[in-house]
């Protein structure tokens, strides 16, 4: 079936410094990626939807400057989360959409110190 | 705007009880209707799903939802649940030929004792 790796999977970073998160598709092509950000006790919710060759679709209230989203071929999508501050640790999560209906990735737990 | 009602956020049974988490959803359109399951420390596995045709859909491990258009609704159940289903369980909809953008619900967290 359609595998969708996210890495990594648990990162700890200062306040102030910058992460990438990479989501790729193992064995299929995903024109449409999603980034999910999950806090605990609630739900998913989805932070932007990620184009491959153009510019992501943010959600209301997400600051695109600050989680920055790179679709650079059908396989690949980043999330770097710019000068990151103690409240941007969460959860955030990845998907792609094929005809199955949507792969989600394993998570990255970002914590910032 | 689309959005997802999970009624129940926490439901304890014990093993071999049946199983029914509420579902309903809000958009204008025609949807596309997921149930994802997320076990301890794992990541999002989806359950089942209904795009079109028969409105009683059988998923793995048992489950089956039903999708009730007039209510909006797509009810998750189980008739005997196992100590194994303590999870965490999402109801999510996107609308059909649209973004593809898939809005979950908060969540519903069942914790079975054996």
């Amino acid at each position: 079936g359609a595998v969708v790796s996210q890495h990594p999977s648990r990162v700890i970073c200062k306040s102030g410094t910058s992460v990438k998160i990479e989501c790729r598709s193992l064995d299929f092509q995903a024109t449409t990626m999603f980034w999910y950000r999950q806090f605990p006790k609630k739900s998913l919710m989805l932070m932007a939807t990620s184009n491959e060759g153009s510019k992501a679709t943010y959600e209301q209230g997400v600051e695109k400057d600050k989680f920055l989203i790179n679709h650079a071929s059908l396989t690949l999508s980043t999330l770097t989360v710019t000068s990151a501050h103690p409240e941007d640790s969460s959860f955030y999560i990845c998907s792609a959409s094929n005809r199955q209906g949507y792969t989600f990735g394993s998570g990255t737990r970002l914590t910032v110190v | 705007a689309q959005s997802v009602s999970q009624h129940n956020h926490h439901v304890i049974l014990s093993e071999a009880a049946s199983l029914e988490l509420g579902c309903n959803y809000s958009y204008g359109g025609t949807v596309n209707l997921f149930w994802y399951v997320q076990y301890p420390g794992q990541h999002l596995q989806l359950l089942l799903k209904y795009f079109s045709g028969d409105p009683l859909v059988k998923g793995i491990k048992g489950f089956e939802a039903e999708f009730i258009k007039s209510k909006f609704s797509f009810n998750l159940r189980k008739p005997s649940v196992q100590w194994s289903d303590t999870a965490e369980y999402f109801c999510a909809v996107s609308p059909q030929g649209g973004s593809e953008k898939l809005v979950f619900g908060k969540g519903t967290k069942l914790t079975v004792n054996p």
